[in-house]
């Protein structure tokens, strides 16, 4: 069974950088049929997909155009694990944060457990 | 990018009664090579992930009970419980994974009449 274990800080100062881990067990992050997902919600903007990293031959990257300024998805294939990394945060980057496989066939199919982050100074 | 709108935005049902969400996109999601529609349903419930119940628009995930059904095609998709039971009160959303980026319908809450 896959699991998704994430970590990182649940406060962040404003104009600083959000960075959060997620740990897979189950799975390899270089697996080529799956790929690795940032998703966001807040009551404001409900789920919002951030971006994902994936392997076929090289790692690709897709992020959103609201974040794509100040995103970078990392995979680390020694540990089995990726990271985001959110620059130059605002409150309204506040939201509750989940790593997330998504496969072709099936879409989002494991979650994390989700880590609130709150933008405050 | 693919707009997702759901309706209603919450309803409320007897236990035992039927509830029925619909879900519509802003163009098709599905897809011609293999005849699917790229369309998922996720169950929310408080203070925890969304869980996948459906995928490709009416593949009922392993362990998911059989009264949760979907339906549709192309821009028009329905998620239905068919009969309402306590552990069923949560938000549901659809998604596409047709392309990205991924997006989601802004959800229904389902309760308890």
């Amino acid at each position: 069974q896959v699991q998704l274990l994430q970590s990182g800080p649940g406060l962040v100062k404003p104009s600083q950088t959000l960075s959060l881990t997620c740990a897979i067990s189950g799975d390899s992050v270089s697996r080529s049929s799956a790929a690795w997902n940032w998703i966001r919600q807040s009551p404001s903007r409900g789920l919002e997909w951030l971006g994902r990293t994936y392997y076929g031959s090289q790692w690709y990257y897709d992020y959103a155009e609201s974040v794509k300024s100040r995103i970078t998805i990392k995979p680390d294939t020694a540990k089995n694990q990726f990271s985001l990394q959110l620059t130059s945060v605002t409150p309204e980057d506040t939201a509750v944060y989940y790593c997330v496989r998504d496969s072709p066939r099936k879409g989002s199919d494991f979650w994390g457990q989700g880590t609130l982050v709150t933008v405050s100074s | 990018d693919i707009v997702m709108t759901q309706s209603p935005d919450s309803l409320a049902v007897s236990l035992g009664e039927k509830a029925t969400i619909n879900c519509k996109s802003s163009q098709s999601v599905l897809y011609s090579s293999n005849n699917e529609n790229f369309l998922a349903w996720y169950q929310q419930k408080a203070g925890q992930p969304p869980k996948l119940l459906i995928y490709w628009a009416s593949t009922r995930e392993s362990g998911v009970p059989d009264r949760f059904t979907g339906s549709g095609s192309g821009t028009d998709f329905t998620l239905t419980i068919s009969s309402l039971q306590a552990e069923d009160v949560a938000i549901y959303y659809c998604q596409q994974y047709y392309s990205v980026p991924r997006t989601f319908g802004q959800g229904t809450k389902v309760e308890i009449k």
